[in-house]
């Protein structure tokens, strides 16, 4: 079974351009996180949808971040403009769903260096 | 809102040695989940042992075992009989019953050969 794909693993871009995370979750998983990982930090949520609702985006900085899951399947993460402190990983996760527990599967990240 | 505490930054193990990496965490929450995540330089971060707050007994999974103390609010993590692959980055993660999930820290953990 493919786990969850991240592209592309690293982003170099100048301050102030637009930028564009791509996440492909486990098949049938309904649940999709995106997560911010600062250097030496723990991931932090930025958002999670069930299906294509985003259900928890208190996380997500709206004036120039913004997300999508179009079909309930595939997620994309933008961040326009980039600032130098938006350097981080950006991880994707997926979950079969809400429930008691449903163990969520963790993509190998997006390096993002602004400069 | 809850916080997970790993005061640990850094823990050095010699091959074949037993370590330990402490967790706290504060809650209002009865019911709830508490993980270990390892995450390597690839940064795939990888699930090692869960624990559901309403079992007593402690988690184990093969060389990793919790030392769970609820009304402490502790979650340590054992790794017996240490190898060279299990040097990584280790989370403590709570899930929440709104189906967050909160992450310490993190204990960057080396293994001497």
């Amino acid at each position: 079974e493919a786990g969850v794909v991240q592209s592309p693993r690293y982003k170099i871009i100048e301050k102030k351009q637009p930028v564009a995370f791509w996440c492909n979750p486990i098949s049938g998983h309904n649940t999709l996180y995106w997560y911010l990982q600062n250097l030496g930090q723990g991931p932090e949520l930025l958002i999670r949808y069930e299906n294509e609702e985003a259900v928890d985006d208190s996380q997500l900085p709206k004036d120039r971040f913004s997300a999508e899951r179009l079909k309930g399947v595939d997620s994309t993460l933008k961040i326009q403009p980039a600032e130098l402190g938006d350097s981080a990983v950006y991880l994707c996760a997926s979950s079969p769903g809400l429930g008691s527990y449903n163990e969520q599967f963790f993509g190998p990240g997006t390096r993002l260096t602004v400069l | 809102a809850q916080t997970v505490t790993q005061s640990q930054p850094e823990m050095s193990v010699q091959e074949a040695e037993t370590v330990t990496l402490s967790c706290t965490y504060d809650t209002s929450e009865s019911d709830y989940y508490l993980f270990w995540y390892k995450q390597p330089p690839s940064r795939q971060m990888i699930l090692v042992i869960r624990q559901e707050a309403y079992k007593q007994q402690n988690a184990t999974e093969n060389r990793f075992s919790v030392n769970f103390q609820k009304a402490a609010k502790s979650f340590s993590l054992k790794i017996s009989d240490s190898q060279l692959g299990d040097a990584a980055m280790y989370f403590c993660a709570y899930y929440n019953q709104g189906g967050k999930l909160i992450f310490g820290q993190g204990t960057e953990l080396s293994v001497k050969p």
